[in-house]
């Protein structure tokens, strides 16, 4: 098993900018989520998905959007990049969801760096 | 908003000794998970203690719960230079009924060879 596998590892845009951050894991898991990380401000928590169709704001979502049409992938779009989107995001994804009576730990991907000029 | 807090925010040990890492949160918890991050990388799940658990260890880990003062602490004994690494606490707000894990701020632990 891959795990959880993201793309690009770094990219750069200039303000203005559209992209994607490609996410995706091969462990069948229900729970998908994307955090950014930010020096000293620890990772905050952009959007999850708790299964294929259903997506839901974090702490931060502004600026962002998401979509899961598969299990499998769950992809972050940037439709105008802005510098305060300068961050490392991490996509992370858990058997079940984060309500769970059972031990539910995050995989992370590692991480893909986005600098916004 | 920061569900949980570490502190200190960075530790310098020499190897072989102990680190202790706390976390203070706000909110009543169903568990609380403690993760490490290596440099560079994402992080890795250590750890995770229930709300009716006050203490568990794991390897060289042990974690402690308090939930009357809404707190926990992760001691790593006999450090090695490879726990070199931020740590950090992460909780989901059970009286909030929401599937969102939150994380601290983090402790960056050095471990001095």
């Amino acid at each position: 098993n891959a795990g959880v596998t993201q793309t690009p590892k770094f990219q750069v845009l200039k303000t203005g900018q559209s992209m994607t951050l490609q996410c995706a894991q091969d462990m069948n898991h229900e729970y998908m989520s994307w955090y950014r990380q930010d020096p000293g401000m620890g990772l905050r928590l952009i959007h999850y998905s708790v299964g294929a169709g259903i997506t839901d704001q974090g702490e931060v979502p502004n600026g962002y959007n998401v979509s899961r049409s598969t299990t499998e992938d769950f992809p972050l779009r940037l439709l105008s990049a802005a510098p305060s989107q300068t961050s490392v995001y991490f996509c992370a994804s858990s058997p079940r969801d984060m309500r769970s009576s059972y031990n539910s730990p995050l995989h992370f991907g590692n991480g893909t760096r986005l600098t916004v000029t | 908003s920061q569900q949980g807090e570490e502190d200190p925010q960075a530790l310098s040990i020499q190897e072989g000794e102990n680190a202790t890492m706390n976390c203070s949160y706000k909110t009543s918890i169903n568990n609380l998970q403690w993760y490490r991050q290596n440099s560079g990388r994402g992080l890795v799940h250590l750890i995770l203690i229930r709300s009716n658990e006050r203490e568990k260890h794991s390897g060289r880990l042990r974690v402690t719960l308090d939930t009357s003062k809404k707190s926990s602490s992760l001691l790593i004994t006999a450090s090695r230079a490879a726990d070199t690494a931020s740590y950090f606490c992460a909780t989901v707000d059970y009286g909030g009924a929401t599937n969102k894990l939150i994380f601290g701020t983090g402790t960056l632990l050095a471990v001095q060879p």
